[in-house]
């Protein structure tokens, strides 16, 4: 059974400040690692993709990937209170003779206070 | 018009009613996925169509039949389900199943099932 491992929060941070996410996986194989933002009552929408080793930065957002550990991560600098949603982890891995999937973690829940 | 549509928005129906979602992608992709989100749980995914071709379905009940006639269309097909059927279903899209990256959300239908 692959696994995404995410800590369900919520989690709170005052506006301005850095949100930490982080997300954990089960499959060593996987090579591909995306976070989703999903407002309430909406969607998910994809805000970064990860692929190698270290940091990629896009604007406010940077994401950590580190295979060694399974380990990755978002960060959100100087969040706003429309940041205020469920973050989804997703990795994804290839079955046997299937083609390649993403493995959904449950998601965290941010609130950014102003 | 939005890159994935889905309807309908939401959806109750009985335990003896049959229905149908429906979904289509105008981004030219090749693969489309359902997918159901139950509260608190990660999202899971039904079945995946690459180049109208059905190549996963995850154990999903055949109370859940799916369609796909060409690329841009998907259905979900609805009979008997039972109160735990009740979720959010949502349709996405991907340029190819191979990559399974970057997957486009519909906004989803919220299933009732009383």
């Amino acid at each position: 059974q692959k696994e995404v491992e995410q800590n369900s929060g919520p989690l709170s941070v005052p506006e301005g400040a850095i949100a930490s996410l982080n997300c954990t996986y089960s499959d060593r194989g996987s090579q591909s690692f995306f976070w989703y933002r999903q407002y309430s009552g909406k969607s998910p929408e994809l805000i970064m993709s990860i692929y190698s080793n270290g940091d990629k930065e896009d604007g406010r957002f940077t994401a950590q990937l580190n295979k060694a550990s399974q380990y990755v991560s978002l960060l959100i600098r100087d969040s706003q209170p429309s940041d205020s949603a469920t973050y989804l982890c997703a990795a994804s891995f290839r079955p046997s003779g299937s083609a390649r999937q993403l493995t959904f973690g449950s998601g965290t829940q941010l609130t950014v206070l102003p | 018009e939005t890159g994935v549509t889905q309807t309908p928005r939401h959806l109750v129906m009985g335990m003896t009613n049959k229905k149908s979602l429906k979904c289509e992608q105008h981004l030219g992709h090749n693969a489309m996925y359902w997918y159901k989100q139950s509260a608190k749980k990660p999202l899971e995914l039904m079945f995946v169509y690459n180049f109208k071709e059905q190549t996963e379905n995850n154990s999903v009940p055949s109370r859940f039949s799916p369609e796909c006639p060409n690329s841009s269309h998907l259905f979900l097909h609805l009979h008997t389900l039972q109160p735990e059927d009740s979720a959010l279903y949502l349709c996405a899209s991907s340029q190819s199943a191979s990559t399974n990256e970057k997957l486009f959300f519909g906004s989803g239908t919220q299933l009732s099932v009383l």
